[in-house]
């Protein structure tokens, strides 16, 4: 089976604008996860989604947010940039109780 | 704040040394206990744990979860430069507020020198 995929894998962005991350599940896994990673905070969760319908969000300000479609690929919206907004976002797909991660979007806000 | 401690934060060890790496919870709902070993890029999945006492293995890698005392330990036998990584360890808390998210510890940055 093929793993979880990412798109794009680096982005540069300036403050201000707004960026948009997709990612592929693992086939046959309908759940997804968002996490964002930073050397301060470590691996903090943003929100699952599974079956299109978001089920749960982390502590992150309404600038981010997400969807999922039919065919269980999600997408991130990251809105009015922020400095502090630079960090890898990783997406997890969920099957068998375990979560699979994907290499991970590196996103730089300059 | 449900929190999950790793210790020790950082380990330098030598090839062939074995390793083990703790990680301790203070919640006692939770559905699973998940490892991950990352380099430079996402986390690789290493065991999950949902049972008390019974050790997962793989290769030079265990895994054991003890739920009467809150913890977790991660062992690695003949360590090779290879193993240097960040682990990190994670709850899976049960609930439906918890659907798909992990609470991470802070890591172990584990150094193998040849």
């Amino acid at each position: 089976k093929a793993g979880v995929t990412q798109t794009p894998r680096y982005l540069i962005k300036t403050r201000g604008q707004q960026v948009t991350l997709s990612c592929s599940p693992i086939s046959g896994h309908r759940s997804v996860s968002w996490y964002q990673q930073t050397p301060g905070q470590g691996l903090q969760f943003l929100f699952e989604y599974f079956s299109e319908t978001q089920r749960n969000k982390g502590n992150f300000p309404g600038r981010f947010s997400g969807r999922q479609f039919s065919n269980s690929r999600s997408e991130m919206n990251v809105s009015t940039l922020e400095l502090g907004d630079s960090a890898l976002y990783l997406c997890a797909s969920s099957g068998q109780g375990s979560k699979f991660f994907g290499p991970g979007t590196r996103l730089t806000v300059l | 704040e449900d929190k999950v401690v790793q210790s020790p934060l950082s380990l330098v060890v030598h090839e062939g040394d074995t390793v083990t790496l703790n990680c301790s919870y203070e919640v006692t709902n939770f559905r699973s206990l998940l490892w991950y070993k990352q380099e430079k890029k996402a986390p690789t999945f290493l065991f999950m744990l949902t049972s008390s006492g019974i050790e997962k293995k793989s290769g030079r890698l265990s895994s054991i979860l003890d739920k009467k005392e809150l913890f977790s330990i991660l062992n690695i036998t003949a360590t090779q430069t290879g193993d240097s990584a960040v682990y990190l360890c994670a709850l899976q808390l049960a609930g439906g507020t918890s659907y798909g998210k992990l609470t991470f510890g802070q890591g172990t940055i584990l150094t193998v020198h040849p």
